[in-house]
């Protein structure tokens, strides 16, 4: 139990274009989810805390207009990243809250912006 | 910032007891100490969490201090497949977003 995906596992865009990464939580109810993001030899850095039917709560320097969070369902939270340029390629990582306080995280999506 | 210290790195023999060292000198009384891991490049995977007592499951033992203020993973038989960065995060649990420091990375010897 306790698995939650994510959809595309690898991106590759041109600079300009908007991509969207979707989560889901496959067994579970999920009313939060976040979205981290890691460059290469760093460790994650939470993004922004979505929850089910209500806006996204952004954490200080990410910018809500050019990440966008929509959390439609309780297994759903999808996060596009709008006119993507270079310096946005990075490994983007959902995580669903779980039911003993634990986070439940995807599995990845590599973003290359070409 | 992170609220926990741990070492950047460690070796441990395959077969062999994975002691993994974490200071949260500044925990409040209400949060959590979790630990997780991730292998490269993929998802960071729960492993254990506590508040007061020592915990215990399928994957590891959590041992916390009486004031708290450390705490200790064991990974009773490690494995090759242990090798990867394991995080140390203290949090109030549940709506709050996790800070991940620079954990310790794991590397398991044959």
């Amino acid at each position: 139990g306790a698995v939650v995906s994510q959809h595309p596992s690898r991106v590759i865009c041109k600079s300009g274009t908007s991509v969207k990464i979707e989560c889901r939580s496959l067994d579970f109810q999920a009313t939060t989810m976040f979205w981290y993001r890691q460059f290469p030899k760093q460790s994650l850095m939470l993004m922004a805390t979505s929850n089910e039917g209500s806006k996204a709560t952004y954490e200080q320097g990410v910018e809500k207009d050019k990440f966008l969070i929509n959390h439609a369902s309780l297994t759903l939270s999808t996060l596009t990243v709008t006119s993507a340029h270079p310096e946005d390629s990075s490994f983007y990582i959902c995580s669903a809250d779980g039911t003993g306080s634990e986070q439940f995280f995807g599995p990845g999506t590599r973003l290359t912006v070409l | 910032d992170a609220k926990t210290t741990q070492p950047p790195s460690m070796d441990c023999a395959e077969g062999r007891a994975a002691n993994l060292p974490c200071n949260h000198s500044t925990i409040s009384g209400n949060e959590y100490v979790y630990w997780y891991r991730q292998i490269h490049s993929q998802g960071p995977q729960y492993i254990i969490h506590g508040l007061k007592n020592n915990e215990t499951n399928e994957m590891a033992s959590l041992i916390i201090t009486e004031d708290r203020k450390s705490s200790t993973l064991i990974l009773p038989h490690a494995t090759l497949r242990d090798t990867a960065v394991y995080y140390c995060i203290v949090s109030g649990g549940g709506a709050d977003g996790l800070t991940f420091g620079k954990g310790t990375h794991l590397i398991i010897q044959p």
